[in-house]
């Protein structure tokens, strides 16, 4: 089974830019969740999407947000980034809810905003 | 919400000792108990799991023991090699999930 892929791999952008980051879950997996991962704050839950729709949502502004389709790929989207929001972005699959079971992890996505 | 605090945030051991990390959290509806391992530059990978039926779990080096009245878990790794070097994470789950703040363990050789 192919495993969690992420695009793209690394993204550079400038403040007040939005960006569109992609994963695609392990097949047959229905969940998907989002991690914002810093050096000083950790793992940080964005939210999780579950046959199409937000389960379950972290404490970050409005500007993150997500969607999940049919295939159950899902998207996060990031509008008018900020410097702090440079970041490694992590998504991760699972069958069921995420809180059911094991999460598997993408490679991520390096944001720089400069 | 749930409150998960690690501890200790940094562990370095001998190579050969044993390494112990515990996680403690609020969410009484917590009913899955998972430790995750992410060496440097790499993702997170599951290594152990317990449910809360179960008061221990063992594989191999590594064992998970939960004390779902005192809410906490542990990691226990014994006969600690270098490449047990990584951060752990904890991730106690019920109708939501939250990961711990991580704890970076470093054995030396």
């Amino acid at each position: 089974k192919a495993g969690v892929t992420q695009t793209p791999r690394y993204l550079i952008k400038t403040r007040g830019q939005q960006v569109t980051l992609s994963c695609s879950p392990i097949s047959g997996h229905r969940s998907v969740s989002w991690y914002q991962q810093t050096p000083g704050q950790g793992l940080q839950f964005l939210f999780e999407y579950f046959s199409e729709t937000q389960r379950n949502k972290g404490n970050f502004p409005g500007r993150f947000s997500g969607r999940q389709f049919s295939n159950s790929r899902s998207e996060m989207n990031v509008s008018t980034l900020e410097l702090g929001d440079s970041a490694l972005y992590l998504c991760a699959s699972s069958w069921g809810q995420a809180s059911s079971g094991e999460q598997y992890f993408g490679p991520g996505t390096r944001l720089t905003v400069t | 919400g749930e409150n998960v605090e690690q501890h200790p945030s940094t562990l370095s051991v001998q190579e050969g000792d044993s390494a112990v990390i515990k996680c403690t959290y609020s969410d009484s509806a917590s009913n899955y108990f998972p430790w995750y391992k992410q060496e440097l530059g790499k993702r997170p990978q599951l290594i152990i799991d317990i449910r809360s039926n179960v008061g221990e779990k063992k594989d191999q080096r590594i064992a998970v023991t939960l004390n779902k009245t005192a809410k906490h878990f542990s990691l226990h790794i014994t006969e600690t090699q270098p490449e047990d070097s990584a951060v752990y994470f904890c991730a106690p789950a019920g109708n939501q999930f939250y990961f711990g703040t991580g704890t970076s363990l470093t054995v030396i050789p």
